[in-house]
């Protein structure tokens, strides 16, 4: 079980544009779910923390109108890039740690796949 | 603020003997968890092992155990055993609850030779 699913998993897309990536916990839920991004051979840099029902917590740095997080339900994230630029190229990454559950899952975060965006 | 420090950018090892991974830590927070995740090529992140600050007995998982020095701030990883499919990117986090942000190291680099 806890299994976070990310889609699309690659996406190409010309500069200006906006990219939507969901992050879906499949047999879980989740109030909390948290959004990364990752350069090669780099640690994962947390951008926010995205709040079922509430509005997302920004770290200090990322643009909040440029990544923009919506977490519709309890099993479902969105980060979308608005009006994408080659510096965007990244690859992000979404965690969920389970609001319920077994014990053994308590204080552990699932991952997703992550998705690599390349903006051209 | 927590911070996690490891400072060995990379490391690599013969297949089948053992070694270790050094983390550090800093939180003023009496109770915490500390998690090893594996990266590898695929970059999905994998768990490791995990310790919860409260519990004395270091944490094991299979080949994989941790020496916790609480007083020290230390959580290191020993893998035994060392195989070709251990080769990935390593990162310790810390976390102070289920729904608080992980804080990572920078990573380290195994490699296992064959």
């Amino acid at each position: 079980g806890a299994v976070v699913s990310q889609h699309p998993s690659r996406v190409i897309c010309k500069s200006g544009t906006s990219v939507k990536i969901e992050c879906r916990s499949l047999d879980f839920q989740a109030t909390t779910m948290f959004w990364y991004r990752q350069f090669p051979k780099q640690s994962l840099m947390l951008m926010a923390t995205s709040n079922e029902g509430s509005k997302a917590t920004y770290e200090q740095g990322v643009e909040k109108d440029k990544f923009l997080i919506n977490h519709a339900s309890l099993t479902l994230s969105t980060l979308t890039v608005t009006s994408a630029h080659p510096e965007d190229s990244s690859f992000y990454i979404c965690s969920a740690p389970p609001s319920g559950g077994p014990r053994i899952y308590y204080n552990e975060q699932f991952f997703g796949p992550g998705t690599r965006l390349t903006v051209l | 603020a927590q911070t996690v420090t490891q400072s060995q950018p990379e490391m690599s090892v013969q297949e089948a003997e053992t070694v270790t991974l050094s983390c550090t830590y800093d939180t003023s927070e009496s109770n915490y968890y500390l998690f090893w995740y594996k990266q590898p090529p695929s970059r999905q992140m994998i768990l490791v092992i995990r310790q919860e600050a409260y519990k004395q007995q270091n944490a094991t998982e299979n080949r994989f155990s941790v020496n916790f020095q609480k007083a020290a701030k230390s959580f290191s990883l020993k893998i035994s055993d060392s195989q070709l499919g251990d080769t990935a990117m390593y990162f310790c986090a810390f976390t102070t609850g289920a729904n608080s942000k992980l804080t990572f190291g920078k990573g380290i680099t195994l490699s296992v030779r064959p």
